[in-house]
């Protein structure tokens, strides 16, 4: 199986840059996404990485090592609108299927 | 856009009644999902589907069923509803495997409440 484990919460100032980590245990390995979901709203699809290294996204980046079983999520130049939950999901198959991390409530506070 | 709609944003049933929560999605993807939400526990696969009738278990299949009789929708059943089943449902789409890359749509979400 997958188990994945990231912080439960973060907290940040405006303007500053947050890391948020995580790490996964899996049995299979194609991928490693990010999701973005406000209070109230669905998940919505931030990054993914198959292979080692770092993808930039305007201010988000998302790293991914496969032989550490380890990435981040970086937040730059944050905003308020920025605070959310974010979720690591390891993609285990080629059909897409994710498993989910428990996820980290980020607080962006002025 | 792709668009995954669920029927329903908030739903309240009593222990022991059934329950459809429906899924459609407008982007011809094979795949879809049905995940449960709960605090700290992130999203949580029930069933997926990658076919018109073809299913599979998640982690949590126990007290579900599910239905994909056209490519567009896909149905989560719960046969006899208890209080441990009130959680936030979430629908996911996505293309099939070469298109796929991480990437799920999501619905908004039902909240079940079982009384």
């Amino acid at each position: 199986g997958q188990s994945l484990e990231q912080p439960s919460e973060v907290t940040a100032v405006e303007g500053a840059i947050v890391q948020i980590n995580c790490t996964y245990q899996t049995s299979g390995f194609y991928g490693l996404s990010w999701y973005q979901q406000h209070d109230g709203g669905a998940p919505t699809f931030l990054s993914y990485n198959a292979l080692d290294g770092l993808e930039e996204t305007g201010r988000f980046s998302s790293f991914l090592s496969r032989s550490d079983s380890y990435g981040y999520l970086l937040l730059q130049e944050l905003q308020m609108k920025d605070s959310a939950s974010y979720f690591c999901a390891v993609r285990a198959n080629a059909g897409n299927m994710l498993t989910f991390g428990g996820g980290t409530r980020l607080m962006v506070k002025p | 856009d792709v668009k995954v709609t669920q029927s329903s944003r908030y739903l309240v049933k009593r222990t022991g009644e059934k329950v459809f929560l429906e899924c459609v999605q407008d982007m011809d993807h094979e795949n879809m999902f049905w995940y449960r939400q709960d605090p700290g526990l992130g999203l949580r696969l029930i069933y997926f589907s990658y076919d018109v009738k073809m299913k599979e278990k998640g982690d949590i299949p126990e007290g579900y069923s599910v239905s994909r009789e056209k490519k567009e929708r896909f149905s989560l059943i719960l046969e006899s509803t208890s209080t441990n089943q009130t959680s936030m449902y979430l629908c996911a789409s996505s293309p099939g495997t070469s298109g796929a890359r991480g990437i799920q749509y999501f619905g908004a979400g039902t909240r079940l409440s079982v009384l």
